[in-house]
């Protein structure tokens, strides 16, 4: 079947701008991760849904980052005011339920802020 | 929280040698290891994963050990060849506690 799916693959933007970034899970899965890979780096997690219960932001590193999930399957991920050290690339990815450990990510949108 | 650490950051061995990664974590309430292997300009793709009630599994030329005690785990790579070419990442999470640590990633390169 379809794996995760996520949109655009690449942005470019201007410092201050807002920006969206979408994924859309594997059907049928409730639980869906937001992590952040700057270059070189590791995997950095932001933000986890959980089918309808409240969302662990635990990871947003600060309040121009946010994050919704409709209906419970396609989230966005929005950055406010962009700043340069938000550039990285930005990964999704579902699991089947919050007890199933293996996580299916997306190919990523690369944002970069001028 | 949970901290993961892996080593090396780099790897550079010859086609059919082995390749050992190593990681080491902090809580050890943790007990689901997975190892993800991202090619340039892909996404991270599950390899092998591993729970705290193995010690050891394998899948043909990949394998991971998991030493409790130390808190440290392991995936090694025999035979080599030049498609194992990539970075790999050591994750660790609890069951039920939804997010993964990640470690900074191995860039492995295989020489041909």
């Amino acid at each position: 079947g379809a794996g995760v799916s996520q949109s655009p693959s690449n942005k470019v933007t201007e410092k201050g701008k807002d920006v969206e970034l979408r994924c859309d899970p594997i059907s049928g899965h409730t639980a869906l991760y937001w992590y952040r890979q700057s270059l070189g780096q590791g995997l950095e997690f932001l933000i986890y849904f959980q089918g309808n219960s409240a969302p662990d932001k635990s990871g947003l590193p600060s309040d121009r980052f946010s994050a919704e999930r409709t209906g419970g399957s396609v989230s966005t991920l929005t950055i406010q005011r962009t700043q340069q050290e938000d550039s990285a690339v930005y990964l999704c990815a579902s699991s089947p339920d919050r007890w199933a450990e293996t996580q299916y990510f997306g190919p990523g949108t690369r944002l970069l802020v001028l | 929280g949970e901290n993961v650490e892996q080593h090396p950051s780099t790897l550079s061995v010859q086609e059919g040698d082995s390749a050992v990664i190593k990681c080491t974590y902090s809580d050890s309430a943790s007990n689901y290891f997975p190892w993800y292997k991202q090619e340039l300009g892909k996404r991270p793709q599950l390899i092998i994963d591993i729970r705290s009630n193995v010690g050891e599994k394998k899948d043909q030329r990949i394998a991971v050990t998991l030493n409790k005690t130390a808190k440290h785990f392991s995936l090694h790579i025999t035979e080599t060849q030049p498609e194992d070419s990539a970075v790999y990442f050591c994750a660790a999470s609890i069951t039920g506690a939804q997010k993964l640590v990640f470690g900074q990633g191995t860039r492995l390169t295989i020489n041909p």
